[in-house]
């Protein structure tokens, strides 16, 4: 495709209810990376894939998130049991090269998650 | 010493005017500075990057000035116009890491 596409677009769900965000990055790009972006802030790190490898989850805020790329193209975002502190955006990312952050990054549009 | 400290917060200014918004940063292994723009419902998009080897780069309208020995680094938006009103991110990634660490962002509104 011709960008980075996520979906949904926009997802509510109750305080306890599983989540799952799907990232489909530019075609043969090797880095993947998962944002969470809060109302009015920059985006902060989740995780980095360099094709299926979870190379960095340092971000990932607990153990309710868990992210995938299996096959090295499309990749998951999960998040179990929500609650309302996920409420946020979450930004997928992805570039040419392996190596990650000094590449330049091209985003989706995001999926922006709301816990009621 | 992993942040990026933006400001301003926000920012107006007249059409035709000069946008200018800054940063500063703490970690000198950082060697990559990439300015993001991002308009509402959409993910941010690069602006404009720059090396520490040089200290200015130029593109079109936008240029980033680079200071390192006071380790800051600044976006100039010449001629400003209301197309680029938008909120403007400064990050910072260094070799051995793999995330852009990014400021607190700066809405821009250009008034005609």
């Amino acid at each position: 495709g011709a960008g980075v596409s996520q979906s949904p677009r926009y997802k509510v769900a109750k305080r306890g209810q599983d989540v799952a965000l799907r990232c489909d990055p530019i075609s043969g790009h090797v880095s993947l990376f998962w944002y969470q972006q809060a109302l009015g802030q920059g985006p902060e790190f989740l995780t980095y894939f360099q094709n299926e490898a979870q190379l960095d989850k340092s971000g990932l805020p607990s153990d309710r998130f868990f992210a995938e790329r299996p096959e090295g193209s499309v990749s998951t975002l999960k998040i179990q049991r929500t609650q309302q502190e996920d409420s946020a955006v979450y930004l997928c990312a992805s570039s040419s090269l392996a190596g990650g952050g000094t590449d330049t990054q091209y985003f989706g549009p995001g999926t922006r998650l709301t816990v009621l | 010493q992993q942040q990026v400290k933006q400001s301003p917060q926000s920012l107006i200014v007249q059409k035709g005017g000069i946008s200018i918004i800054n940063c500063a940063y703490e970690n000198t292994a950082f060697d990559y500075f990439p300015w993001y723009q991002q308009f509402p419902g959409k993910g941010p998009a690069l602006l404009i990057a720059i090396r520490p080897d040089v200290s200015e780069k130029k593109e079109g309208r936008f240029t980033i000035s680079f200071n390192k020995s006071a380790k800051q680094f600044s976006l100039h938006i010449m001629d400003s116009q209301p197309g680029d009103s938008a909120t403007y991110f400064c990050a910072a990634s260094s070799p051995s890491n793999y995330q852009l660490i990014w400021g607190a962002g700066t809405k821009l509104i250009i008034k005609p």
